[in-house]
């Protein structure tokens, strides 16, 4: 089974500064992962996908698999960073079966 | 394509009553996940479906049910309300099954209980 784990519930940082929003997998073979963003009052979307290798609205993602880690990164936050962000899947086949299951997300504040 | 809808937006129910909330996936997407989302638990899987069949149920008491039908169209039941049903319900569809699809979210049903 694919885990992942995001250890900050919350992060607040100032404009301008780096970001890094944490997300530690474990998984034996090559994991399957993606970040979710969810914008105030918007839906939840994808943000990136480990495969693409993009940036998209300036943050990136890098698979380490020698971190087993698959961290969020923005050089320059911006305050409509502001979010709550999910590292997924967390997978769990306890039951025999697949569930594509989110963990508890990391809530993003830039402040002015 | 057209986007992930939901129906209704928003709902107020009774506590004791049930209610049942629709999903409309992306066309060509055949499966659906059903989430709900609130601020203390975050965001819960309630269960799967895939060809008509529920392949994956989350730890939901049986008032929380679904089905869905060969257009992919999903529905999501709850009975007996209570008051802690209060919440953003999702609904989430995918090409195919597994953890290498993304999943594309509708905007949300909110239910609230009174």
């Amino acid at each position: 089974a694919q885990r992942v784990t995001q250890p900050e519930k919350l992060l607040s940082v100032f404009k301008g500064a780096p970001v890094e929003l944490k997300c530690n997998y474990s998984y034996s073979g090559s994991p399957e992962l993606f970040w979710y963003v969810q914008y105030s009052r918007q839906r939840l979307q994808l943000l990136l996908r480990h495969i693409s290798r993009e940036s998209i609205k300036g943050f990136t993602a890098d698979l380490n698999k020698g971190e087993t880690s698959f961290h969020l990164k923005k050089p320059f936050a911006q305050e409509e960073d502001s979010a709550m962000y999910y590292c997924a899947p967390d997978s769990d086949t306890t039951s025999g079966t697949y569930k594509y299951i989110f963990g508890t997300g990391t809530r993003l504040k830039v402040l002015a | 394509k057209a986007g992930v809808t939901q129906t209704p937006r928003y709902l107020i129910k009774t506590r004791g009553q049930q209610v049942t909330l629709s999903c409309s996936p992306i066309s060509g997407h055949r499966s659906v996940s059903w989430y709900q989302q609130t601020p203390g638990q975050g965001l819960q899987f309630l269960f799967e479906y895939f060809s008509e069949t529920q392949r994956n149920k989350g730890n939901f008491p049986g008032r929380f049910s679904g089905r869905q039908f060969s257009n992919s169209r999903s529905e999501m039941n709850v009975s007996t309300l209570e008051l802690g049903d209060s919440a953003l319900y999702l609904c989430a569809s995918s090409l195919d099954q597994g953890p290498t699809y993304e999943q594309y979210f509708g905007p949300g049903t909110r239910l609230t209980v009174t």
